[in-house]
């Protein structure tokens, strides 16, 4: 079974929708991240947590929302979706000398 | 804050030529530094990382990247490459992992084509 798992793998929604990516992990990590991926602009980090308790904003959390519902379980969310969120979504953990990473959501929003 | 810049969008080599992207961050303490690799529609595979120790770093698939602290930069290389090195390639950066504000910050990526 893989270490990091991400659901939906993949999900078509509507401007103005709520929506909700799920990531889990069997490896134990504390430290937990959302990066979305543009063509020509890597990855991106949205969000990132360091427990339940520890939240912190990425580079563009703008338009987006996290929840760590436990220590194996960190969840983005987009409360009212536009276009431009259109991505690849990746979570990731993180051990000391290696991210450790899902197999990635493909987001569209119409 | 730390950040990453490859500065290459694009690369094209030749099957069996030699193989060097360019990597070039901004962090103020010792780095974390990786390599990952991206085939089309899969996900990050980790090529190679570098925290302490020996600069010239070896990962997998015959790749190999050299830290250079006076230039900051970390340089992957492979010196023939393959049809099936064709991917996309990230270098990132870490902070340290003890740190209140721990993270990995990726580069936008290189495109490598191979030639046949």
């Amino acid at each position: 079974d893989a270490d990091v798992t991400q659901t939906p793998r993949n999900r078509i929604t509507k401007t103005g929708k709520r929506i909700m990516l799920e990531c889990s992990q069997t490896k134990g990590h504390d430290r937990m991240y959302w990066y979305r991926q543009d063509p020509g602009l890597g990855l991106r980090l949205i969000y990132y947590s360091f427990d339940v308790k520890d939240i912190n904003k990425g580079e563009i959390s703008d338009g987006y929302s996290v929840s760590r519902q436990a220590q194996a379980k960190f969840s983005l969310s987009l409360e009212s979706a536009i276009p431009n969120q259109t991505a690849l979504y990746f979570c990731a953990t993180r051990a000391e000398d290696e991210q450790f990473f899902g197999p990635g959501t493909r987001l569209t929003v119409l | 804050a730390q950040s990453v810049t490859q500065p290459d969008i694009h690369i094209t080599v030749s099957e069996g030529a030699s193989l060097e992207l360019r990597c070039n961050y901004s962090y103020g303490a010792t780095p974390y530094l990786f390599w990952y690799v991206q085939s089309p529609g899969q996900g990050l595979q980790l090529l190679l990382k570098y925290f302490s120790g020996d600069t010239l770093v070896q990962g997998i698939k015959g790749f190999e990247a050299e830290f250079k602290r006076s230039q900051s930069s970390f340089n992957l290389r492979k010196p023939s490459v393959h049809w099936s090195d064709a991917a996309e390639y990230f270098c990132a950066v870490g902070t340290e992992f003890y740190s209140s504000a721990s993270k990995i910050i990726f580069g936008s990526g290189t495109r490598l084509s191979i030639r046949p």
